[in-house]
């Protein structure tokens, strides 16, 4: 397999502008998490998926924010109207239904909002 | 709820200098605990995992990592940096009954010559 494949790497768009992040996670995995990384808060939780149903979305930040994950092999994160404050890298990551295992994560996107 | 606690937000050691990056967490029941690595403009992989086998654990690149239940932490070492373990590091824990992980804030290594 080739990971999670995450596109695209980077994206530099203006404010107010939409935004849509891609991830293709592994194959066979029964869980999908989106994670935002910035150095004031680290790593963050957004929202998690599990058989492609959406269970814990307590994390996304505002309604500007919305996943969607229409199969087991893709989903997205949309940011509409972007904002400045919303640059940061944005991970998407993969794991089997076991809490034994480990969490499988994409290159990441870096998002810039100009 | 679950937390994990990283101690030192950066660590710097002279090459061939023993490393020591400390995690410990708040549980009562030991969950699972894992320390994973991100290299720049990279996303995070595993270094090594416990899940309740050997309090032991080692894992790539000559780390290894110790679970203590009466400390509750589970620190991370490796007795000679190389200058290409300059990395991110991060602890990570999983409540036993949830699959949902953790992280920890994560530890700068730096390494110097």
């Amino acid at each position: 397999d080739a990971g999670v494949i995450q596109s695209p790497r980077h994206e530099v768009t203006e404010m107010g502008q939409e935004v849509t992040l891609r991830c293709k996670p592994i194959s066979g995995h029964d869980y999908l998490f989106w994670y935002r990384q910035t150095m004031m808060r680290g790593l963050e939780l957004l929202i998690y998926f599990n058989n492609n149903v959406p269970i814990d979305d307590s994390g996304m930040p505002e309604d500007r924010f919305s996943a969607k994950m229409p199969n087991a092999s893709f989903s997205t994160l949309k940011i509409q109207p972007s904002e400045p404050r919303d640059s940061a890298v944005y991970f998407c990551a993969s794991s089997l239904g076991t809490g034994n295992t480990e969490a499988f994560f994409g290159q990441g996107t870096r998002l810039t909002v100009v | 709820a679950q937390s994990v606690t990283q101690l030192g937000s950066h660590v710097s050691v002279s090459e061939g200098a023993l490393v020591l990056l400390r995690c410990n967490y708040s549980s009562s029941v030991p969950p699972y605990l894992f320390w994973y690595v991100q290299y720049p403009n990279q996303g995070l992989q595993l270094l090594l995992k416990y899940t309740s086998a050997a309090t032991l654990v080692k894992g790539i690149n000559g780390f290894e990592a110790e679970f203590k239940k009466s400390e509750t932490s589970f620190h991370l070492t490796k007795p000679s940096a190389h200058m290409s373990d300059a990395a991110e590091y991060f602890c990570a824990v999983t409540p036993r009954g949830s699959y949902i992980p953790t992280f920890g804030r994560g530890t700068s290594l730096i390494v110097h010559p």
